[in-house]
Formats: structure tokens, sequence, C-alpha cells
């Protein structure tokens, strides 16, 4: 089976740090995703983990520590823009009948 | 650059009701997926295919059936529609499957549904 868990909601001030949480549980890892989706859209791609570390993409930033299944999202210098939906989802092996499994997400407000 | 278009957008449906929610991809994509999300729940797998030809089940799939006759289209069809289908729909495409590559899924804009 599999288990992921974000944070509901979370607010940050415009130009701060955030940092978005997602712990896992499933058989077989293969890699993280993480997606971003403003309200009324559909899911756009941020960032995928497979190996241990942090991946850097300009403001954006996210860290896989499998042995502990976790990964956080990290977004630096924050815009009103990256107010959103931000979506942690795993892949497992194939051999369940679903092979992406998505957390329900973590709503950011960014405030002025 | 059309990527994956999902049709209609917006539709209403009474209860017992069938329809089809059209998906299509212009990106030789050999993964397809159909997903509903509601609030609360985040994104749940409801059908997905690896190839033509080829569908299995994913997280619910009751009262959905889907088909994948061309690499492009990948249909969604709701049998007799009831209000637990109310949702908003979305339908993604990668290049391969999603669990073995580090391919991401590109999404439609997404099907609001709305079963009275």
């Amino acid at each position: 089976g599999q288990n992921i868990d974000q944070p509901t909601e979370m607010t940050a001030t415009e130009g701060a740090i955030v940092q978005i949480n997602c712990t896992y549980q499933t058989s077989g890892f293969n890699g993280l995703f993480w997606y971003q989706q403003h309200a009324g859209e559909a899911p756009t791609f941020l960032s995928y983990n497979v190996l241990d570390g942090l991946e850097e993409k300009g403001r954006f930033s996210s860290f896989l520590s499998r042995s502990k299944g976790y990964s956080y999202l990290l977004l630096k210098e924050l815009q009103m823009k990256d107010s959103a939906s931000y979506l942690c989802a795993v892949t497992e092996d194939g051999s369940g009948n679903t092979p992406l499994v998505f957390g329900k997400g973590t709503r950011l407000s960014v405030i002025a | 650059n059309a990527g994956v278009t999902q049709t209609p957008k917006f539709q209403v449906l009474k209860t017992g009701q069938s329809m089809t929610l059209q998906c299509a991809q212009d990106m030789n994509h050999e993964y397809m997926s159909w997903y509903r999300q509601d609030p609360g729940m985040g994104l749940r797998l409801i059908h997905y295919s690896v190839g033509a030809g080829i569908t299995d089940q994913g997280e619910v799939p009751n009262g959905y059936n889907v088909s994948r006759s061309t690499t492009e289209d990948f249909p969604l069809r709701l049998l007799s529609a009831a209000p637990s289908q109310t949702s908003v729909y979305f339908c993604a495409s990668s290049k391969s499957r999603a669990w073995l590559s580090n391919q991401p899924q590109h999404f439609g804009d997404g099907t609001r549904l709305s079963i009275l």
C-alpha cells in the first residue's frame, strides 16, 4: 500500500523562504515528483528526485532521503504567483494497480 | 503545441445518464492516465494505459470504462452517472511509464463534471 503525507496549508511572506515537506511509505519506491497546481488549473511538473540529495532549479529546490521516506520542496524569494497547491507524487515499481500515487497537496498562500 | 486536450471543459449530467470524456495527446506518448480530483482528496488514479490496446485499473475504477484503440486517444466513459462522480477529471500522458523513468506527466486542462 501507499501513504503520503503533506501539510494541508501553509502561509508565507513575499520574499521569504518556505519548505514544504512530504513523507511517504510505499513498496518498491522508484522516484518522487513535485507538481505545482494553481487554483482551477492543471498540475505542472516542477521536479523529480530518484537519488538522495538536493536538486536545484532556480528558485525551487527539492530534497530526497530514501532511507527516511522524506522529501521537501524549498521555494526561495517567494513571489505572489507562487500561491498554489504543491503536490508530492511517488512512483512505485508498477506491481500494484496504482503506479503513481499523489499526496493530497499543500496549499501555499503567499502574503505581502 | 496542443499537448493534452480534454473535451468538454464543463458538463452537467443527470443521474443515470452516460457520457464520454475525451482525451487526446499529440506528443506520441506511450503512457496515458485518468485522474479525478476532489476537495481534500488529492488526485486519484481511475484507469491508465501503457500503450495502445492495453489498459489497467487504478485506485478508483468503479463506474468508469476506458479503451485505448490508438496511441493518441484515451476516452473515459461514465456508464451510469451518479452524484458521487461529481468531480474534476484530469487526463495525463507521459513519454514512458512514470514508475520506470523520470518522465513527468503532462496534464490536460481538466473537465469539470457535475451530476445532479
